[in-house]
C-alpha cells in the first residue's frame, strides 16, 4: 500500500534549525514532495527530490533516502513567518494523483 | 499572471444540499487536480482531469463527480452533502498530467455543511 509517516507537531526556536521527518510507503516510487501550508492558505512547493542524497535551496533543505524510505526537510535559521505546516507528498498511479501526509504543524517560538 | 483562481472562497450549505465548486488553472496549464482538506490532515485526492478527460480518481463515493471545459476550467459537484464533507476544497494545476512536480494550488473553497 501507501502510506506516509509524518510527526503532527514540532516546536522549535528563532534561529535555529529544525529537522522534519518523513518517511513513506510506496510500491512505484516517482520522486517525494515537500509542501508548506500556512494556517488558512493553499500549500506552496518547496521541493522535490528523485533521487538519494540533500538539495539546497535557501534555508531549506530536503534530503531523500530511497532505501530506507526516508526524508526529511532542513529549515535553518528559522524565522517567525516559518511557522506553519510542512506536508511530505509523492506522486502516484503514474503522476496523476499525489498523495499527502497530515503534515508537521512547525510553530517556531522567540 | 494569474494564479489558480477558486470560486466561491467561502460556501455553507446544509445537508443533503448539492454544491458546484469552480477553478480556473493558470494560463497555459492543461491538468486540473482537486483534493478534499479536512482540518489537522492533509489534502486528499479526489480526481484529475486532462484534456477534458478524467485521467485519475481518489477513493470518493459517487456523490462526487467533476468536469473540466474546453478552456481547461473545472467544475467540482458534490450532492447530498453529508456533514463529513465539510472541508477546504483545494484545486491545483499543472502543465501536463505527467509533470512531477510544480503543481500550483489555488486559495480553497471552505466549504461548511451545517
Amino acid at each position: 500500500g501507501q502510506n506516509i509517516d509524518q510527526p503532527t507537531e514540532m516546536t522549535a526556536t528563532e534561529g535555529a534549525i529544525v529537522q522534519i521527518n518523513c518517511t513513506y510507503q510506496t510500491s512505484g516510487f516517482n520522486g517525494l514532495f515537500w509542501y508548506q501550508q500556512h494556517a488558512g492558505e493553499a500549500p506552496t512547493f518547496l521541493s522535490y527530490n528523485v533521487l538519494d542524497g540533500l538539495e539546497e535551496k535557501g534555508r531549506f533543505s530536503s534530503f531523500l533516502s530511497r532505501s530506507k524510505g526516508y526524508s526529511y526537510l532542513l529549515l535553518k535559521e528559522l524565522q517567525m513567518k516559518d511557522s506553519a505546516s510542512y506536508l511530505c507528498a509523492f506522486p502516484a498511479g503514474g503522476y496523476q494523483k499525489v498523495t499527502f501526509g497530515t503534515g508537521t504543524k512547525l510553530q517556531v517560538i522567540p | 499572471d494569474a494564479g489558480v483562481t477558486q470560486s466561491p472562497t467561502h460556501l455553507i450549505k446544509t445537508r443533503g444540499q448539492q454544491v458546484t465548486l469552480r477553478c480556473s488553472p493558470i494560463s497555459g496549464h492543461k491538468s486540473v487536480s482537486w483534493y478534499q482538506q479536512v482540518l489537522g490532515q492533509g489534502p486528499q485526492f479526489i480526481f484529475q482531469y486532462y484534456e477534458k478527460e478524467e485521467r485519475g480518481r481518489g477513493n470518493f463515493p459517487d456523490r462526487f463527480s467533476a468536469r473540466q471545459f474546453p478552456n481547461y476550467s473545472s467544475e467540482l459537484n458534490v450532492n447530498a452533502l453529508l456533514l463529513g464533507d465539510s472541508a477546504l476544497y483545494l484545486c491545483a494545476s499543472r502543465q501536463r498530467q505527467d509533470s512531477s512536480y510544480e503543481q500550483y494550488f489555488g486559495p480553497g473553497t471552505r466549504l461548511t455543511v451545517t
